[in-house]
């Protein structure tokens, strides 16, 4: 079955320090992956999202993912994190030919203390 | 301008009663989606609809319904309300394409319904 694991449920970095959110999936074909992001009351926005080519996409707000099909990860980093970051990430995929369905992670959120 | 737009943002209500959260996107997508978040963050999809269409119809109580009056609107009927449903609910829209690779689209979401139900 497809599957999305964030292992780290909670994340604190200090302010300027580097970031790695780590994504792990499980699915038979070739994947379309997706980062999201979730601030507080609010809807996701998408931060990037990998299809094929590249392994390492780029994103907004400084963002950029490594797609690595030998470990089934798409881990999103960011080399100096801002507190506006703090947030919640969602990693995610979608499925061919299941009308756009995408399977989340169970998110990371991340703190950003000064 | 709101492109995906919720309403309402927060309903409180009793367990038993019935309920509709309303969602309308001025974005010109042709799918739309509902979400439901759970209170440990994680969200699964419920339903989708592409051009009025079922499309995606997950394992979810017949309590819930969703109707599609037209492309930019996608609401959720709920009946019988139980505590299990409370829950924030996200409405998204995205870009219509070839069915196959619908899930390439970047989802729109809106900014959710906290349901909380007594």
């Amino acid at each position: 079955a497809q599957s999305v694991t964030q292992p780290d449920i909670h994340i604190t970095v200090s302010e300027g320090a580097s970031l790695e959110l780590r994504c792990n999936y499980s699915y038979g074909a070739t994947p379309y992956l997706f980062w999201y992001v979730q601030s507080p009351g609010q809807g996701l926005q998408l931060l990037l999202k990998y299809f094929s080519g590249d392994t390492l996409v780029q994103g907004i707000k400084g963002f950029e993912a490594e797609f690595k099909r030998s470990q089934s990860s798409f881990n999103l980093r960011k080399p100096s994190v801002h507190w506006s970051d703090a947030a919640e990430y969602f990693c995610a995929v979608g499925l061919y030919n299941q009308g756009g369905k995408l399977i989340f992670g169970q998110g990371t959120e991340l703190s950003v203390k000064p | 301008d709101t492109a995906v737009s919720q309403t309402p943002k927060y309903l409180v209500t009793q367990m038993g009663n019935d309920k509709s959260i309303k969602c309308e996107q001025n974005l010109g997508h042709d799918t739309m989606y509902w979400y439901k978040q759970d209170s440990k963050k994680f969200l699964k999809i419920m339903f989708s609809y592409n051009n009025k269409e079922l499309i995606i119809n997950e394992t979810v109580p017949n309590r819930f319904s969703p109707k599609s009056p037209d492309k930019a609107h996608l609401n959720l009927h709920i009946n019988s309300l139980e505590l299990g449903d409370s829950a924030v609910y996200f409405c998204a829209s995205s870009p219509s394409g070839l069915a196959e690779v619908l899930a390439k689209n970047i989802q729109y979401f809106g900014a959710g319904t906290r349901l909380s139900v007594l």
